[in-house]
């Protein structure tokens, strides 16, 4: 099946700084690729849909300032949380949908963020 | 706006049939989903349905689609200890775009 590449697995930070987080499909490009964040024993909520090569859509309740997403290629998309903060800790998931068969959406593994 | 409900729990014996129970609401759903997810990892496609099919069989896993209710379940036969995980069932929303999920149930096994 289709993969999709997510790294860093896991960053420790400190408060104040910026981390990025890139999400790739290794073998099939993705026009849409989305950004959801998992917080212990939750569900998956969806932050925003990554539009390559346009603005990226955001839900609501969501910064777009905080959480910056660039998707430059058909292959990459990067969610950068800036000057975060220990409430920014959490598990951020990427998913791709591939162009040609749409139908499934792939997840990346994971990033595991720890602010302190 | 839609929503996807499961129980949170289920414990099983090993070599026994699992079934995970979802309901959700958007009745425009066109593709409903199940994924798995081990502790610490990201999400593993087990298995999609497409809303005008009600059965789909792969190997041990098992779809069955009440569309009128809107009810999804997935029974998976022969239970192992590896298939001890967090179950999430999705669908695809109104726009056909991002998935909604559950809250995802915790299957446990037990040798």
């Amino acid at each position: 099946g289709a993969v999709v590449s997510q790294h860093p697995s896991w960053v420790i930070c400190k408060s104040g700084t910026s981390v990025k987080i890139e999400c790739r499909s290794l073998d099939f490009q993705a026009t849409t690729m989305f950004w959801y964040r998992q917080f212990p024993k939750q569900s998956l909520m969806l932050m925003a849909t990554s539009n390559e090569g346009s603005k990226a859509t955001y839900e609501q309740g969501v910064e777009k300032d905080k959480f910056l997403i660039n998707h430059a290629s058909l292959t990459l998309s990067t969610l950068t949380v800036t000057s975060a903060h220990p409430e920014d800790s959490s598990f951020y998931i990427c998913s791709a949908r591939d162009n040609v068969g749409y139908t499934e959406a792939f997840f990346g593994q994971g990033t595991r963020l720890t602010v302190v | 706006g839609e929503d996807v409900e499961q129980s949170l729990f289920l414990s099983v014996r090993e070599g026994d049939s699992s079934v995970i129970n979802c309901t959700y609401t958007d009745s425009s759903s066109t593709y409903l989903y199940w994924y798995k997810q081990e502790p610490g990892a990201g999400l593993q496609l087990l298995t999609y349905i497409f809303s005008n099919m009600d059965m789909k069989q792969d190997q041990r896993l098992t779809v069955l689609l009440n569309k009128k209710d809107k009810h999804l379940s997935l029974r998976i036969a022969d239970t192992q200890t590896g298939d001890s995980a967090i179950y999430f069932c999705a669908e695809r929303n109104q726009a056909g775009t991002a998935l909604i999920f559950g809250k995802g149930t915790t299957l446990s096994v037990s040798s």
